[in-house]
């Protein structure tokens, strides 16, 4: 069974960094490029970040490019999501999805998303 | 490249066919999906390339539209179908997904 778990997130003040990290299991990883997609309360998907399968093919939406960094670990079966310079419009909850391919195309299977909330 | 989805919200009945539909800003050939979304869970994919229904989805629903303008139709609305639907592209970085069309029963 495909899975994804992300973990990594909370409670962190404006101007703050916090790293997410979705680890998976269940499908030959270093076959597949990789989402983040988040949710603000009560409001609409966006896509934030994805990763091709080599590591090479990044991309940003641009509410956070330049704050944040998109890798992966393919012995570790896990991508991350490093956020810095963290504002409170990046309150959200983060999903880990999986691509349906190696290149960056659409989200296919999605993890049940981990919680960020940034507040003074 | 911006999506535009209508309508935002509909409210049918039961057995009604609903149509969704999604325009952008440019043209993005055929790489579009369609995600369902119910309260407190994650996004279930429906269709990939405008119009190919994922497995084991059910054919109630399908997809259609190349360019920028894009539908999903739900043929024989049921309860099950609840849901906020969003469409997303995949042609251009950054990828976008619309704003989203909430879908309640009259």
């Amino acid at each position: 069974e495909v899975q994804m778990v992300e973990s990594g997130g909370g409670l962190v003040p404006p101007g703050k960094s916090l790293r997410l990290a979705c680890t998976t299991s269940g499908f030959a990883f270093d076959e597949f490029a990789m989402h983040w997609v988040r949710q603000a309360p009560g409001k609409g998907l966006e896509w934030v970040s994805g990763i091709d399968w080599s590591n090479a093919g990044r991309g940003y939406a641009d509410s956070v490019r330049g704050r944040f960094i998109i890798s992966r670990d393919n012995a570790r079966k896990s991508i991350y999501l490093q956020m810095d310079n963290l504002r409170p419009e990046d309150t959200a909850l983060y999903f880990c999805a999986r691509d349906v391919g190696r290149t960056l195309g659409y989200p296919e299977s999605w993890g049940q998303g981990i919680r960020v909330t940034v507040s003074s | 490249i911006q999506l535009t989805q209508s309508p935002s919200s509909l409210s049918a009945s039961v057995g009604d066919s609903v149509v969704i539909t999604c325009q952008t800003s440019q043209d993005i050939s055929y790489f579009l999906s369609w995600y369902q979304q119910k309260p407190g869970k994650a996004p279930k994919l429906l269709i990939h390339d405008a119009s190919i229904l994922e497995s084991g989805v059910t054919s109630r629903f399908s997809g259609g539209g190349s360019g920028t303008d894009f539908t999903l139709t739900i043929s024989s609305l049921q309860p099950e179908d609840i849901a906020t639907y969003y469409c997303h592209q995949y042609d251009n970085f950054p990828f976008t997904f619309g704003p989203g069309t909430k879908v309640e029963i009259k």
